[in-house]
Order: C-alpha cells, then sequence, then structure tokens
C-alpha cells in the first residue's frame, strides 16, 4: 500500500535559519506529491504541489523537488519568519483510480523564534 | 477560500450515542472526503465520495457511516460513538480521479466522546 514518512519533529528555530523538512514516500502507482500546511486552530491549506518526476512546487518562498529515483519531497526554505510556525503534512495522491484519496505523513511541528 | 463549512464546530457526546457531522459546499465540486486527525498519524481517510449516493470505505471506516443525497452536503455519522473516535474531522473537496487536483479542507470539527 501507499505510505509516507517524514522527519520526526517538532522542528524548533530561529528566525532567518534554514528549513528542510524530509519527506519520503512508498506507492504503488505513479503519484503527485503535496505539501499541506496548517496554522493554529485553522484546517488544512496547500502549500505546494508537484505531479511528476523532477517537478518543483514552489509558494511563498518554500520549495520541494518530486524525486523518483529516491522517492523523496523534502520541503526547504531559506529563511524562516515566525509567521510560518505551523504544522507541515507531507501527502500524496496515487494515480488511476484513487479518487485523489490522500495518504498523510504524521505532521511535522515547527516553531519559529525571534 | 473554497466554500467548505462544517457543523457543529465543537461538539461533547456520551458513549455510545449517535452523532451525525455535516460538510457543506458550495463549490459544486464531484468529490468529497471525510479525514480524521489525531496526533502522531496525522489524517487518515474515513469515507469518501465520488457523486450523490456513490461513497466508498477509507483507511479507518469502521464504526461510521456517511451519506451524500445532493452534491453540496457529506454526511458523516458515528452509529454509536465511542472513546477512541475523540478527534478532529475534517471534510475536504477537491481532488479528483486522477488525484492531481488539490483538495481543498473545512474547518474541522472537535469532538469529544466521554
Amino acid at each position: 500500500g501507499n505510505s509516507v514518512t517524514q522527519m520526526e519533529g517538532p522542528v524548533t528555530l530561529s528566525e532567518e535559519a534554514f528549513l528542510t523538512i524530509n519527506c519520503t514516500y512508498t506507492a504503488t502507482g505513479y503519484p503527485s506529491l503535496f505539501w499541506y500546511v496548517q496554522y493554529p486552530g485553522e484546517g488544512l491549506q496547500l502549500l505546494l504541489k508537484a505531479t511528476k518526476a523532477d517537478d518543483k512546487g514552489s509558494n511563498k518562498g518554500f520549495e520541494a523537488t518530486y524525486r523518483k529515483e529516491t522517492t523523496s519531497f523534502h520541503l526547504e526554505k531559506g529563511s524562516v519568519q515566525v509567521s510560518d510556525s505551523a504544522v507541515y503534512f507531507c501527502a500524496l495522491s496515487d494515480r488511476g483510480t484513487s479518487y485523489g484519496k490522500l495518504t498523510f505523513g504524521q505532521g511535522t511541528i515547527l516553531t519559529v523564534h525571534p | 477560500d473554497a466554500g467548505i463549512t462544517q457543523s457543529p464546530r465543537h461538539k461533547v457526546t456520551e458513549t455510545g450515542t449517535p452523532v451525525t457531522l455535516r460538510c457543506h459546499q458550495t463549490e459544486n465540486h464531484r468529490y468529497m472526503y471525510w479525514y480524521r486527525q489525531d496526533p502522531g498519524h496525522g489524517l487518515r481517510l474515513i469515507h469518501y465520495s465520488y457523486g450523490v449516493k456513490d461513497t466508498d470505505k477509507g483507511e479507518v471506516s469502521d464504526g461510521y457511516s456517511v451519506s451524500r443525497s445532493k452534491t453540496e452536503d457529506f454526511l458523516l455519522t458515528l452509529e454509536s460513538a465511542t472513546s477512541s473516535q475523540t478527534s478532529v474531522y475534517f471534510c475536504a473537496i477537491g481532488g479528483g480521479l486522477a488525484g492531481q487536483e488539490t483538495q481543498y479542507f473545512g474547518p474541522g470539527t472537535r469532538l469529544l466522546v466521554l
């Protein structure tokens, strides 16, 4: 079956530090990959996505590249801000007749201090 | 923001009672999903719908049923609530058959089963 593994958290950084959150996946087919973010007390919202190998998704200074050879989709940001404090989820959706069902990683809590 | 509302937003109930959660969308989207969020598990799919009266089970469907009698509403019922169903429940729309489309999440319902 499908699975997503994220690096263990929580992650605590100082403002302007470099961020990496690792994500690896196992999929039976050819998945689309997503990063969602959840701010305190809110639902999830899409941060970025990639639908084929070597695609790079980017948004709000965050980037992730779909690496089929290493089955990875690591999230990076060059300089984090306090407002980036949130929970980050890596997810995949398998192709074919998956009806868009998402498989999520366990989430990584990010706290950024001034 | 995608037009998705969930009701109620918070609920406290007792073990053994039935509970129904409602998801309402104004986007006329075909695909709808119910997930639960628990610490250490990320989000897990309970049930999903690919059209009016078309529903199927997800990863953690035991103890839950759903109904979709019209496009805009997707109901999740806990037939006899148990403490293990204490969780935050999220509805989502989007996804699509090939899973490449973004899913948009509602604000969530926090359920406590005593």
